[in-house]
């Protein structure tokens, strides 16, 4: 069955403290994998995507393959980060119409 | 950056209740997509739609729910006789090629 799995539920770091965010995947094929952020109860917005390899507000996020895993790192916490983190993953090809599947989500929240 | 937009914010219905979630696309964007948040858990795949018909979807989207893109513009999921648990945010979604995946701010709904 496809999953995603982010392990921590709620995640609290200091002001300018590295922070890592947990995502490990179990997909078919080749699994396209997404990062979404949620401010407030804001819409979903999407932060990263593995297949662009970019950073984004100082986040990046390295696929590994061999342990099926996708986590989300950022060197320097800001308080702007405190947010929800969702990881995702789709199927690129296949006959999924690209649904999403979410992990639980992890509450970050950055201290001052 | 094309925003899909979601109305109305919030709906307060009554058990048993008809309700039409309303999503107005990103045009030129030819999938459409239904999720569910209910509070404190997950974002949860409701139904995928393409070439005006539901491609996938989920066991939660059972005979209660419809969904419909009446105009070429909007795209609506209907809940035929609401029930307490349906009580969720609920995203609207489309996919192009340019701008990949875009969610809506979503609409709460609050079943009494």
């Amino acid at each position: 069955a496809q999953r995603v799995t982010q392990p921590e539920k709620l995640l609290s770091v200091f002001k300018g403290a590295p922070v890592e965010l947990k995502c490990n995947y179990s997909y078919s094929g080749s699994p396209e994998l997404f990062w979404y952020v949620q401010y407030s109860r804001q819409r979903l917005q999407l932060l990263l995507r593995h297949i662009s390899r970019e950073s984004i507000k100082g986040f990046t996020a390295d696929l590994n393959k061999g342990e099926t895993s996708f986590h989300l790192k950022k060197p320097f916490a800001q308080e702007e980060d405190s947010a929800m983190y969702y990881c995702a993953a789709t199927n690129a090809g296949g006959t999924s119409y690209g649904k999403l599947t979410f992990g639980q989500g992890t509450i970050l929240t950055v201290h001052p | 950056e094309p925003e899909v937009t979601q109305t109305p914010s919030h709906q307060v219905t009554q058990m048993g209740q008809e309700v039409i979630l309303r999503c107005v696309p990103i045009s030129n964007h030819l999938y459409f997509y239904w999720y569910r948040q209910i509070l404190g858990q997950k974002v949860e795949f409701l139904v995928s739609f393409y070439n005006n018909e539901i491609s996938e979807k989920s066991e939660i989207f059972d005979d209660q729910f419809s969904v419909e893109r009446p105009d070429g513009s909007n795209f609506t999921l209907k809940i035929r006789s609401t029930k307490l648990e349906d009580s969720a945010m609920y995203f609207c979604a489309s996919k192009g090629r340019i701008y990949g995946y875009t969610f809506g701010s979503g609409t709460r709904l609050t079943v009494v």
